[in-house]
């Protein structure tokens, strides 16, 4: 599992309330990934970090925001969340492979629901 | 933006069966990774396709990349309940980017 822990893996929350999600790593990789995944959409990716402070925004990054302070801990946050941003979250990881070739690992996503 | 499309969403098969699901795009990619996820956990790699043509084997299963690296298929042969799963094929693009297709969910019946 690549040393991947993923905080809260449940949540229930309120429209309008801010929320943070946590991922944890213990093996030091550069890359972290925050996913959505919804049905039918495969996993869209919400923002990236390629090291400490430094982040980029994805595919879906709109009303979410993210902090990276320390190499091993990726911080997602909702400042207001919506119905809409009711999902299962999923936090991964960049590392070299047998084949040299860089694979994503995953956490066990953490599922949120914004009623 | 490079879109990654699945076929078929939904497959409902036998025990015994086989199966082929698609991962089409109109974009090359560097590679091509297969995942299968499990309800209640993260995806998990099953392989990944580099070279154009490439077939790989994964006991039952069969992976295929399209000679120009824009296509990939797997191929389950005699399906077993064990295979049911999510599986997701995911392009590999600049830097350590992943771009998804939207997966197929399969049932397979004893």
């Amino acid at each position: 599992d690549a040393g991947i822990t993923q905080s809260p893996r449940h949540k229930v929350t309120e429209t309008g309330t801010p929320v943070t999600l946590r991922c944890h790593q213990t093996e030091n990789h550069r890359y972290m990934y925050w996913y959505r995944q919804d049905p039918g959409h495969g996993l869209r990716l919400i923002h990236y970090s390629y090291g400490v402070k430094d982040t980029d925004k994805g595919e879906v990054s709109d009303g979410y925001s993210v902090s990276r302070s320390k190499t091993e801990d990726f911080l997602l946050t909702l400042e207001s969340a919506t119905s809409s941003q009711t999902s299962v979250y999923f936090c991964a990881i960049s590392a070299s492979g047998p084949s040299g070739l860089n694979i994503q690992y995953f956490g066990a996503g953490t599922r949120l629901s914004v009623l | 933006t490079q879109l990654l499309e699945q076929s078929p969403q939904f497959l409902s098969i036998q025990e015994g069966e086989n199966l082929t699901v698609y991962c089409n795009s109109s974009s090359v990619f560097s590679s091509l990774q297969w995942y299968r996820q499990e309800p209640g956990e993260g995806p998990v790699l099953l392989v990944t396709v580099v070279t154009g043509g490439e077939v790989k084997k994964l006991k039952r299963l069969t992976f295929q990349f399209g000679d120009a690296r824009k296509d990939s298929s797997l191929h389950i042969t005699a399906a077993q309940t064990g295979d049911t799963g999510l599986y997701l094929c995911a392009g590999a693009g600049a830097g350590n980017m992943l771009t998804f297709g939207g997966g197929t969910r399969l049932m397979v019946k004893p």
